[in-house]
């Protein structure tokens, strides 16, 4: 693994179902978050992470959650999905809030 | 309300100079960030500025001055492979980033 790894690539979800995005770092990062990109919006911040063990809401958190057990992984969960949740995701990292991000390639979702 | 402004979409030719500009209005300021993103790809890091005045890397440059809220990009000897989105960011007051829609750049022979 180099830098961060998101799955799965792209998926299809039906409205209703669970799904969680997996995000892993090798970087030993303290700071991960997660951010959604919509056409014509900038990237929106979903959750962060400061340091493992810790977990907080950003600007659009409603429907998603979070946790951090450990320093490599933040996993994003959607309890239960809805087409409005169609986006692609987008996890970074950073070694502390003062420092530039690096970001995973993406997970496309669509949900129908 | 926090706001960033870019514009949607920008057009220049292979070898000249183009300036891609950003205003914010945010609660706080703690730097601004220039991020590149091809079509499909994540974004990539390209200039922080946290001081008013000129950064310079390569090709590629970022100004700021805080007082105005507006910063700009400047790419200089343009390829065609910057064709891209350019992202501008600021860190609020609680360090977190806010986004601008992006600006995408077309380059043409």
């Amino acid at each position: 693994i180099a830098g961060i790894t998101q799955a799965p690539t792209s998926q299809i979800l039906a409205a209703g179902r669970r799904m969680t995005l997996r995000c892993t770092q090798d970087m030993r990062h303290n700071a991960m978050y997660w951010y959604r990109q919509d056409l014509g919006l900038g990237l929106r911040l979903i959750h962060y992470s400061n340091t493992a063990g810790t977990t907080g809401k950003g600007e659009v958190p409603d429907g998603y959650s979070v946790s951090r057990a450990n320093t490599d992984d933040f996993p994003l969960t959607l309890a239960s999905a809805v087409p409005s949740q169609t986006s692609v995701y987008f996890c970074a990292s950073s070694s502390g809030s003062y420092n530039e991000q690096f970001f995973g390639p993406g997970t496309r979702l669509t949900v129908l | 309300g926090q706001n960033i402004d870019q514009p949607t979409e920008m057009t220049a030719t292979e070898g000249a100079i183009v300036q891609i500009n950003c205003t914010y209005q945010t609660s706080g300021f703690n730097g601004l960030f220039w991020y590149q993103q091809h079509a499909g790809e994540a974004p990539t890091f390209l200039s922080y500025n946290v001081l008013d005045g000129l950064e310079e890397k390569g090709r590629f440059s970022s100004f700021l001055s805080r007082s105005k809220g507006y910063s700009y990009l400047l790419l200089k000897e343009l390829q065609m492979k910057d064709s891209a989105s350019y992202l501008c960011a600021v860190r609020d007051s609680n360090y977190q980033l806010i986004w601008g829609a992006g600006t995408k750049l077309i380059i043409k022979p």
